[in-house]
């Protein structure tokens, strides 16, 4: 069974460009996470999609945004992208309250 | 707001030998799960353990078990017979178990190195 998957692996931008990172879950999870990994902040929680709808949301500005698909799959957009925004994100995926499972990451880095 | 406190930033055990990896939590809730995940220098977090705030049983899987204090809010992670595969990045994490707040705390981290 293929396990949560991410794309691109890694990405270069610059200030004020804009993002998009890619997520398919397990197969049968309905659920997506995403959170971010910055250097010395630990992880931090994004956002929270279940069954197409946003459920929960993280202290981020609004420039960071998503989006989950009929097919589960999920998009993670950064608008206006800074400095501090270099990281790694990360997605996971779960059905219900099943633990979560999380893909290799976006090593996102802004120049 | 719920918090996960990891106060080792390093740790280290020769192989074979016996680590604990110490966690704390802070929450006012009763029914909440804890998980252990490690994240090797490839960098995909792994789930290692999870243990459900309802269970007093401290949860097992092959050489790693947890000591759960639930009224000491601590749950620290025992490896035994240590293996150089071990060497990772460990995060304790707290899941609430009340609806719609389903998202993962995490704590700071702890370097685990093994020595051969």
């Amino acid at each position: 069974e293929a396990g949560v998957t991410q794309s691109p692996t890694h990405l270069i931008k610059t200030r004020g460009q804009q993002v998009t990172l890619r997520c398919s879950p397990i197969s049968g999870h309905t659920s997506v996470y995403w959170y971010q990994q910055a250097l010395g902040l630990g992880l931090q929680f994004l956002l929270w999609y279940d069954e197409g709808e946003e459920r929960n949301r993280g202290n981020f500005p609004p420039r960071f945004s998503g989006r989950q698909f009929p097919n589960y799959s999920s998009e993670l957009n950064v608008n206006a992208l800074e400095l501090e925004d270099s990281a790694l994100y990360l997605c996971a995926s779960s059905l219900g309250h099943q633990p979560q499972h999380f893909g290799d990451g976006t090593r996102l880095s802004i120049l | 707001a719920q918090t996960v406190t990891q106060s080792q930033p390093e740790m280290s055990v020769q192989e074979a030998e016996t680590v604990t990896l110490s966690c704390t939590y802070d929450t006012s809730e009763s029914d909440y799960y804890l998980f252990w995940y490690k994240q090797p220098p490839s960098r995909q977090m792994i789930l290692v353990i999870r243990q459900e705030a309802y269970k007093q049983q401290n949860a097992t899987e092959n050489r790693f078990s947890v000591n759960f204090q639930k009224a000491a809010k601590s749950f620290s992670l025992k490896i035994s017979d240590s293996q150089l595969g071990d060497a990772a990045m460990y995060f304790c994490a707290y899941r609430s178990a009340e609806g719609g707040s389903e998202k993962l705390v995490f704590g700071k981290g702890t370097k685990l190195t093994v020595n051969p």
